[in-house]
């Protein structure tokens, strides 16, 4: 069973305009920890915020955000004032127990100028 | 400080060779992971380390696949025999959890990658 869903293969967003990225997740476990990783076409996954699963205030790291909707089990990315650079492959993950992450299949953003 | 570097790079391989791929964490990282990614799919999880005792080794799709730390550092990921549904992009992570009075706080751990290698078999 897939545990971490992305239903968006790829978004356009216009320069300056905020996107949102959608991730819901699938877990019978009462701790998790969900993660967005971003992938530009260098190939290297960085780290951009953190959610877990007791925390009462959605996360928030500069210009991205996390819609933490625990009863719907869904961890959306907002990215505020998109840029160029943010055009890549973001990545939401799950931690199961035993710390491994468990990644959905991705979802190419495209900023267009 | 320095990230988690991984070599080489890129590795070409006939198919029926063994390889080697390193992986130098972030000083300090008590955890290490290997992970598999094929071309336009999510990482898969491969291995996991903490210092030198591999506590899980369940996502290696086979006995060709082997892993080893031996000094909680510098972590090896070894294929032996290649084959053509090796060729992917092998992902290595290190983590440590943030620390709250002086201890160690579960379940905190953020993993942060390598730049990855490439291995293409032919």
């Amino acid at each position: 069973a897939q545990k971490i869903t992305q239903t968006q293969p790829g978004m356009f967003v216009q320069e300056k305009e905020a996107v949102t990225l959608d991730c819901t997740y699938d877990t019978s476990d009462p701790s998790y920890g969900l993660f967005w990783y971003k992938q530009p076409s260098s190939g290297e996954m960085i780290f951009l915020i953190y959610q877990g699963s007791y925390d009462q205030q959605n996360a928030t790291e500069g210009r991205y955000s996390l819609n933490f909707q625990k009863a719907r089990k869904s961890a959306n990315l907002v990215i505020s004032a998109s840029q160029l650079g943010d055009s890549a492959m973001y990545f939401c993950a799950m931690r199961e127990p035993g710390n491994k992450l468990v990644f959905g299949a991705g979802t190419i953003l495209r900023v267009k100028s | 400080g320095a990230g988690v570097s991984q070599s080489p790079r890129y590795k070409v391989a006939k198919r029926g060779q063994d390889v080697a791929l390193r992986c130098d964490p972030i000083s300090g990282h008590v955890s290490l992971f290997w992970y598999q990614q094929a071309l336009g799919q999510g990482p898969e999880f491969l291995t996991y380390f903490q210092n030198e005792a591999q506590l899980d080794k369940s996502g290696l799709p086979s006995d060709r696949f082997f892993a080893e730390r031996p000094e909680g550092s510098v972590s090896t990921l070894k294929i032996q025999r290649t084959q053509q549904e090796d060729s992917a992009v092998y992902l290595c992570a290190s983590s440590v959890p943030a620390v709250s009075s002086g201890r160690a706080v579960p379940g905190t751990d953020t993993q942060y990658f390598g730049p990855g290698t490439r291995l293409t078999v032919l």
